[in-house]
């Protein structure tokens, strides 16, 4: 079955550190896979797609096959990434696959 | 452009009631798809329509029905509602609902009573 999973439901950090909010796909094909984001108070947004191989707001997501994730990185820690994040599969076609998504709260 | 506009914004439904939730895609955009979120949960994907025509469903019951109107805009419909039923629907519209960025409304909470 597709399935996209995010293990951490909460991840705190302080200002200033690194973060990684990690995602795992199930999927045998060849996936497609985007991180949103949600701002408090704001819709649903998307911060990248693997396709585009771009840094946004300074966050990276590299994709693994041989380990099936996708998870997002960011090496310095703004407050104004508090957010909640989560990581989708697309399979090629119409339909796309949310992960229970990840609530980031930075720390000053 | 407004962007996704979804109405209502709040709605409170009882048991066994029928509603209607309402969405308008940003201009030019002719796919329109709709995805529940339970609290605490991510978005699940319930339809797309393309062009007025329905393009996939998701592992919904028959109770959810959707439609596309000519102007783009959609509707999404659920028959006799279940408790279960209370989330927030969310809209999202992309040029073709494939390869191009969807962009999302701000949702409609539905709670059923």
């Amino acid at each position: 079955a597709q399935r996209v999973t995010q293990p951490e439901k909460l991840l705190s950090v302080f200002k200033g550190a690194p973060v990684e909010l990690k995602c795992n796909y199930s999927y045998s094909g060849s996936p497609e896979l985007f991180w949103y984001v949600q701002y408090s108070r704001q819709r649903l947004q998307l911060l990248l797609r693997h396709i585009s191989r771009e840094s946004i707001k300074g966050f990276t997501a590299d994709l693994n096959k041989g380990e099936t994730s996708f998870h997002l990185k960011k090496p310095f820690a703004q407050e104004e990434d508090s957010a909640m994040y989560y990581c989708a599969l697309n399979t090629g076609g119409f339909k796309t696959i949310f992960g229970a998504g990840t609530r980031l709260f930075v720390k000053a | 452009d407004a962007g996704v506009t979804q109405s209502p914004t709040h709605l409170i439904k009882t048991r066994g009631q029928h509603v209607t939730l309402r969405c308008s895609p940003i201009s030019g955009h002719k796919s329109v798809s709709w995805y529940q979120q339970v609290l605490g949960q991510g978005p699940q994907f319930i339809f797309q329509y393309y062009e007025k025509e329905e393009r996939g469903r998701g592992n919904f019951p028959d109770r959810f029905s959707a439609r596309q109107f000519p102007n783009y805009s959609s509707e999404l419909n659920v028959n006799a509602l279940l408790l279960g039923d209370s989330a927030l629907y969310l809209c999202a519209s992309s040029y073709d609902g494939l390869n191009t960025e969807a962009f999302f409304g701000q949702g409609t909470r539905l709670t059923v009573v």
